[in-house]
């Protein structure tokens, strides 16, 4: 009953530095998404991806990017991170048609110092 | 483009007492409306839904929604508080060509249980 799966739950980078959230979802989703929450912003769109093969860009793709190889998984990667990426970062997932709900990973919390 | 607004930045309600947590949108054709609930250092837990049909939604935890056209609203009720349900409330529009899709969150009602 693994759902959706994010790691790390806890990051500390310094600026400049590159890493890979890494996402995965057992429950054969077409769809998978990266939000980011910050503090009184609520959830924002970062990178999303209809398919394996097939990624575009939300609300806040700036500084992310992510590729999605096969259907379980959609990493989000940081290439130079800078301390305004400094959030928790969620993955979600979910079918792809009407009537559907998304399904949200635990979070990773990212601080850039 | 589609929007969220949720007035209330923090809300504190007695154990007990009834709860209301607002919710407005903006979008340009049949909304797909949700209600989630973060507990502290967790993830998003889906509480109702709309799509279409009654606009009285049930969901769990005894929580409930009432979608009003007319007014744009979503507004989320609980008719006794538990202290368990203190946590942030985000209210979400769906986009795309399907519901779950794109999903734009409002900025989250904080709510605060007094024992």
């Amino acid at each position: 009953n693994a759902g959706v799966t994010q790691t790390p739950k806890f990051q500390v980078l310094k600026t400049g530095q590159s890493m890979t959230l890494q996402c995965a979802q057992d429950m054969n989703h077409e769809y998978m998404s990266w939000y980011r929450q910050d503090p009184g912003m609520g959830l924002r769109l970062i990178h999303y991806s209809v398919g394996a093969g097939i990624t575009d860009q939300g609300e806040v793709p700036n500084g992310y990017n992510v590729s999605r190889s096969t259907t379980e998984d959609f990493p989000l990667r940081l290439l130079s991170a800078a301390p305004s990426q400094t959030s928790v970062y969620f993955c979600a997932s979910s079918r792809i048609g009407s009537n559907t709900e998304a399904f949200f990973g635990q979070g990773t919390r990212l601080t850039v110092v | 483009a589609q929007s969220v607004t949720q007035p209330d930045i923090h809300i504190t309600v007695s154990e007990g007492a009834s709860l209301e947590l607002r919710c407005n949108y903006s979008y340009g054709a049949t909304p797909y409306l949700f209600w989630y609930v973060q507990s502290p250092g967790q993830g998003l837990q889906l509480l109702l839904k709309y799509f279409s049909g009654d606009t009285l939604v049930q969901g769990i935890k005894g929580f409930e929604a009432e979608f009003k056209r007319s007014q744009s609203s979503f507004n989320l009720r609980k008719p006794s508080v538990h202290w368990s349900d203190a946590a942030e409330y985000f209210c979400a529009v769906g986009g795309g060509s399907g519901s779950a899709r794109q999903l734009t969150f409002g900025s989250g009602t904080q709510l605060t249980v007094l024992p």
